[in-house]
């Protein structure tokens, strides 16, 4: 089983609709994630850091629920500007005490005008 | 302006040749990486390093070396060991200490084929 999971996609979405993206994780001794947004042939862009509380940039809002391991990803009213890659990142400590980042392979969103 | 620099943009490499890949970064962060992007599949963790003169092997070190003399600096070469290099190559820096909820911050990329 891969560390980070998520929905290829592609997801087409018309502009003004709400989209969700789901990432499941398998190690439950992570402890920090993230939500990225890769453009075509473009590097991964920080979108946010995902909260226990959850928490809300605009028409963005991030949950997380430890106890299913998994974290979320809501994209309210969107725009064609929206359309990119969203890879789902989770952090955590190694045995060796070191930093592992570990991508999902992302979720294709496309807007439809 | 504070970033990430990568270059070349494009790189060819051929059978046999050594090419290095440059990473330069003028946020001040510890911690410094490589990846490996193929089409369709998440980023691989070639190499890391936390600290100047560390580094330590990621998922798909073989074929690859690092050197870190400086904090700003970390080149990625990739070597004739390599037998499949054509990919998108990514750099990324972090604070690296203290607690794990620093992101990556990437440079932005070199797209390294065969010739």
């Amino acid at each position: 089983r891969k560390e980070v999971e998520q929905d290829p996609g592609p997801f087409n979405v018309p502009e003004g609709a709400t989209v969700a993206f789901n990432c499941t994780y398998s190690n439950s001794a992570s402890q920090s994630f993230f939500w990225y947004r890769q453009d075509c042939r473009k590097e991964p862009k920080l979108l946010m850091s995902v909260y226990s509380s959850g928490n809300e940039d605009g028409r963005f809002t991030a949950q997380l629920n430890r106890a299913s391991q998994y974290i979320s990803l809501l994209i309210r009213d969107s725009k064609l500007s929206d359309s990119a890659t969203y890879l789902c990142v989770v952090n955590r400590r190694t045995n060796f005490g070191n930093e592992k980042l570990t991508f999902g392979t992302g979720t294709r969103l496309t807007i439809i005008p | 302006d504070g970033g990430i620099t990568q270059s070349p943009k494009y790189l060819f490499r051929k059978e046999g040749q050594n090419v290095t890949l440059s990473c330069e970064q003028n946020l001040n962060h510890d911690a410094m990486y490589w990846y490996r992007q193929d089409p369709g599949q998440g980023l691989r963790l070639i190499y890391y390093s936390q600290i100047v003169n560390d580094f330590q092997k990621g998922d798909i070190a073989e074929g690859y070396s690092v050197s870190r003399e400086k904090k700003e600096s970390f080149p990625l070469t990739v070597t004739s060991a390599q037998k499949n290099p054509t990919a998108f190559y990514l750099c990324a820096s972090s604070v690296g200490q203290g607690p794990l909820n620093q992101p990556q911050h990437f440079g932005d990329g070199t797209r390294l084929s065969i010739l």
